[in-house]
């Protein structure tokens, strides 16, 4: 089955600073890549996601790049403020299966 | 539009006991429902999921399972709980052509 990696666990920056948060996923046939953001307490809300057919995906200041050949995708987000810490989970698809997810990233962003 | 609702928020539980959690889905017809656990350091683990009423894939063997007696309703259930079955527990449904995922807001379980 699905086997997804997410790196790091911890991310400390800067407001203001980019973040960058890395997944790796083990099946060829996974074609879709969401990002949810879960604040203390909450449950877990789709930020942003990709298909396997498209490269890069922005969304003001979150954007998502995919390389399905070494079967990784990222999160980068830009100009970090506060309200954007919180744990950030990446996940992988394949039709017919479920969203596997990886082990989360807690961001935390300092004024 | 689609809600999703979950109960109870919060469950202390002695070892041993049994368990039933319940979520419904408004505003849709048959979606795929989802069963997940969210302990800590361990990320969104997958325990189960539904594509139709009676259709279970269980994903990690353990002592807990699952049931869809309706089109909208997936519950999850034990017999005995362990310590180890603590954690934060989240429904959570799709459309069936769609995998956009939404949760429920979650129980969290203490098993003492």
């Amino acid at each position: 089955g699905e086997n997804v990696e997410q790196h790091p666990s911890t991310l400390s920056v800067q407001e203001g600073d980019s973040a960058v948060i890395k997944c790796t996923y083990s099946d060829s046939a996974s074609n879709y890549f969401p990002w949810y953001k879960q604040e203390l307490g909450k449950r877990p809300q789709l930020i942003i996601d990709i298909r396997s057919n498209v490269g890069e995906k922005k969304d003001q200041r979150i954007a998502v790049t995919l390389n399905k050949t070494a079967k990784h995708f990222s999160l980068h987000i830009t100009e970090t403020q506060p309200e954007d810490s919180a744990v950030y989970f990446c996940a992988a698809y394949q039709a017919g299966t479920a969203l596997i997810f990886g082990k989360g990233t807690t961001l935390s962003v300092s004024s | 539009s689609q809600t999703i609702h979950q109960w109870p928020a919060t469950l202390v539980q002695p070892v041993g006991s049994p368990l039933s959690l319940e979520c419904t889905v408004e505003g849709t017809s048959n979606p795929n429902l989802y069963w997940y656990r969210q302990a800590a350091g361990r990320g969104l683990q997958l325990l189960f999921y539904s594509v139709g009423i009676g259709q279970i894939s269980s994903e990690v063997p353990q002592n807990l399972s699952a049931s869809r007696p309706q089109d909208r309703q997936f519950i999850l259930s034990s017999k005995k709980l362990l310590l180890s079955d603590s954690g934060f527990y989240l429904c959570a449904w799709s459309g069936q052509q769609n995998e956009k995922l939404f949760f429920g807001s979650g129980t969290q379980l203490s098993v003492l």
